[in-house]
């Protein structure tokens, strides 16, 4: 049962215009979401996160927002750069009862065209 | 601030043999998690250890085992390996104080394992 979907595998965008990820969760004990950039074979680059007593959260040229009815977040990249492009995972973790344990989606890949 | 660190960085195994990864979390942190990548499976959470305690753990069998020294270094263990076993084993690290927090998880380079 996948309870984080990213349910566009990949994604094609021009340089400077915004980019949008999207990723949506099942699990209603979630409380607590993350963005993470992957280059391959490295660890994922934690971006921006999420609590669920927000709707919306913002660092430079990144935003996410959080829609608890529609179990829907989506991450916002702009302009979108070059060097964004790389393999996007949305996590999520359910504090109160999993403590730390991150559920992940299935990624995004972004490409970024100069 | 040092990173997350993983070693070895690769490791080339055969089946039936046993393995030990290394993790050194982030200076301060006291939470240690390991997660699994497979390109059939993604990303899949193995087991935290906090506090030298295992304090979650996934759905993986019993050949996989982990476990935290005081000073929060963390090492897993995969016994009798299977050729399903290749993946990139990843360690992140946080406070591990989350409780409705925003204690995030830092990640390490992984530790690309190749059984044969």
């Amino acid at each position: 049962d996948q309870q984080v979907k990213q349910n566009s595998p990949s994604l094609s965008v021009q340089e400077g215009r915004i980019s949008i990820l999207n990723c949506d969760y099942t699990n209603s004990m979630f409380d607590y979401f993350l963005w993470y950039k992957k280059y391959p074979a490295e660890g994922p680059t934690f971006l921006i996160s999420i609590s669920s007593i927000k709707d919306k959260n913002e660092d430079g040229r990144f935003t996410v927002f959080l829609n608890k009815s529609a179990k829907h977040l989506s991450l916002h990249i702009v302009p979108s750069q070059p060097g964004d492009s790389a393999v996007y995972f949305c996590a999520a973790s359910a504090r109160r009862s999993s403590g730390d344990k991150l559920t992940f989606g299935t990624g995004t890949r972004l490409a970024v065209r100069p | 601030k040092a990173g997350v660190t993983q070693t070895p960085r690769y490791l080339i195994k055969t089946r039936g043999q046993q393995v030990t990864l290394s993790c050194s979390p982030i200076s301060g942190h006291r939470s240690v998690s390991w997660y699994q990548q497979t390109p059939g499976q993604g990303l899949q959470f193995l087991f935290e250890y906090f506090s030298e305690t295992q304090r979650n753990k996934g759905n993986f069998p019993g050949r996989f085992s982990g476990r935290q020294f005081s000073n929060s270094r963390s090492e897993m263990n995969v016994s009798t390996l299977e050729l399903g076993d290749s993946a990139l084993y990843l360690c992140a690290s946080s406070h591990g104080t989350s409780g409705g927090g925003t204690d995030t998880q830092y990640f390490g380079p992984g530790t690309r394992l190749t059984v044969l």
